[in-house]
């Protein structure tokens, strides 16, 4: 038990369809974040929530779209998505210094567009 | 910007071997480092940290140094074990507001009996 559960837990989906990821959390944290997680790069930071208002979004495509509708939370919403979005989506939260606790982190949801 | 870069994997050790996994970072400022961990089919999980210049972060027999002055976090293990298969991911935060992390490539070890 993470204490960060995401769902599903796998997904596949076509170009034209719609669709959402779930995440939540009951560490009582203050943050939370979407990143991309794909075969030989680097996590990718998609979007960040703090106190539930968005801080961060790394020029992701408007297909993604995000919400954070209380601090328990967060949504990743898709739509006509491309083959290149497939890949494992991790939702991580935190609470007060990153630098003292790090982030907890959910099993991920892993996409494939087809 | 802020980046770390990972010797790339896979490496594969014979159990009871020395795991070195290397990890060079670039930032402004003074930013914490991180060593997380990703088993398969899980997400990324925190190994251990550290803070400020000539930290040493441990956990579960892992090591990593903080240093300035090569701006290196290695990681290290004196004797690792099958159960250490995994992913592993160097991480820096650049103390930013709303704590953002940058994450290198990941390493992937495999551990042979």
């Amino acid at each position: 038990e993470t204490g960060v559960t995401q769902t599903p837990r796998h997904l596949v989906m076509g170009m034209t369809n719609k669709k959402s990821l779930k995440c939540e959390q009951h560490l009582g944290h203050n943050a939370m974040y979407w990143y991309k997680q794909s075969a030989k790069k680097p996590l990718e930071l998609m979007f960040v929530y703090s106190l539930e208002e968005r801080v961060e979004n790394n020029s992701v495509p408007s297909r993604f779209s995000p919400e954070c509708p209380n601090s328990s939370h967060l949504f990743l919403h898709l739509h006509t998505l491309q083959p290149e979005d497939s890949a494992l989506y991790l939702c991580a939260s935190s609470q007060g210094q990153v630098t003292n606790y790090g982030y907890t982190f959910g099993s991920g949801t892993r996409l494939t567009v087809v | 910007g802020d980046s770390v870069t990972q010797m790339e994997g896979p490496v594969t050790l014979s159990e009871e071997a020395f795991l070195t996994i290397n990890c060079t970072y670039t930032a402004t400022g003074y930013p914490s480092l991180f060593w997380y961990v990703q088993y398969p089919g899980e997400g990324l999980q925190l190994l251990l940290k550290a803070t400020k210049a000539d930290d040493k972060g441990s956990n579960k027999g892992f090591e990593a140094t903080y240093r300035k002055e090569t701006t290196s976090f290695h990681l290290e293990k004196g004797s690792v074990q099958v159960s250490d298969s995994a992913v592993y991911f160097c991480a820096l935060s650049d103390n930013g507001g709303y704590q953002k992390v940058t994450f290198g490539t990941g390493t992937k070890l495999q551990v042979i009996p």
